[in-house]
């Protein structure tokens, strides 16, 4: 079984839906994160959270917001989804602590699409 | 503003070369650059890693150099297999914790048999 499991892995949807992406992990990680992948743009980050008490926005939060229900889950809404957000999401885990550089850790991704 | 580019976005490659792969960036703080590899259909994989004040690592089969004073990274990876067809990603970060990583835009290598 994957560490890191997203679900769904492939969705479509039509504008203004909301769509709801959720990520578990079994890493026992405290960090936990969202990343969006386009063609020629690499990953950027969406929201991250350090613990379950704890939200913080990325660089391209606006139109996303997350919800971090447990240690282990970590989910992201769409709540009016637009066919700009049509990308590849990745959710991500990483430990904390002082011997942690930042090595971070991905699920398998989930393909949405807007029409 | 910060940035991590790659200089191709295409290699090819022929199976038992070996292959390398560019990386500029350009924030002078990064003190830690990862390289990911992503395969079709899964999420980036580490690869392996280089902390600022060194200049080189090497693991099994893949080296990663840095050179600071001209910010450029590479992934160098010896007698290439098809197995290691993949988009392959430059990641620089600063501070820890993941949240301050950049990622490149990726490069794509191609391993023809």
């Amino acid at each position: 079984d994957a560490d890191v499991t997203q679900t769904p892995r492939n969705r479509i949807t039509k504008t203004g839906k909301r769509i709801m992406l959720e990520c578990s992990q079994t890493k026992g990680h405290d960090r936990m994160y969202w990343y969006r992948q386009d063609p020629g743009l690499g990953l950027r980050l969406i929201y991250y959270s350090f613990d379950v008490k704890d939200i913080n926005k990325g660089e391209i939060s606006d139109g996303y917001s997350v919800s971090r229900q447990a240690q282990a889950k970590f989910s992201l809404s769409l709540e009016s989804a637009i066919p700009n957000q049509t990308a590849l999401y990745f959710c991500a885990t990483a430990p904390s602590g002082v011997f942690s550089f930042g090595e971070l850790f991905f699920g398998e991704g989930s393909r949405l699409t807007v029409l | 503003g910060e940035s991590v580019g790659l200089h191709l976005p295409t290699l090819s490659v022929q199976e038992g070369d070996n292959s390398i792969i560019n990386c500029a960036y350009s924030n002078s703080a990064s003190d830690y650059f990862i390289w990911y590899k992503q395969e079709s259909g899964k999420g980036p994989q580490f690869i392996i890693d280089i902390r600022s004040n060194m200049d080189k690592r090497q693991g099994q089969r893949v080296t990663v150099l840095l050179n600071k004073t001209v910010k450029h990274l590479s992934l160098q990876i010896a007698a290439t297999q098809p197995g290691d067809s993949a988009v392959y990603f430059c990641a620089e970060t600063h501070g820890g914790g993941g949240f301050k990583t950049i990622f490149g835009a990726g490069t794509r290598l191609f391993v023809k048999a």
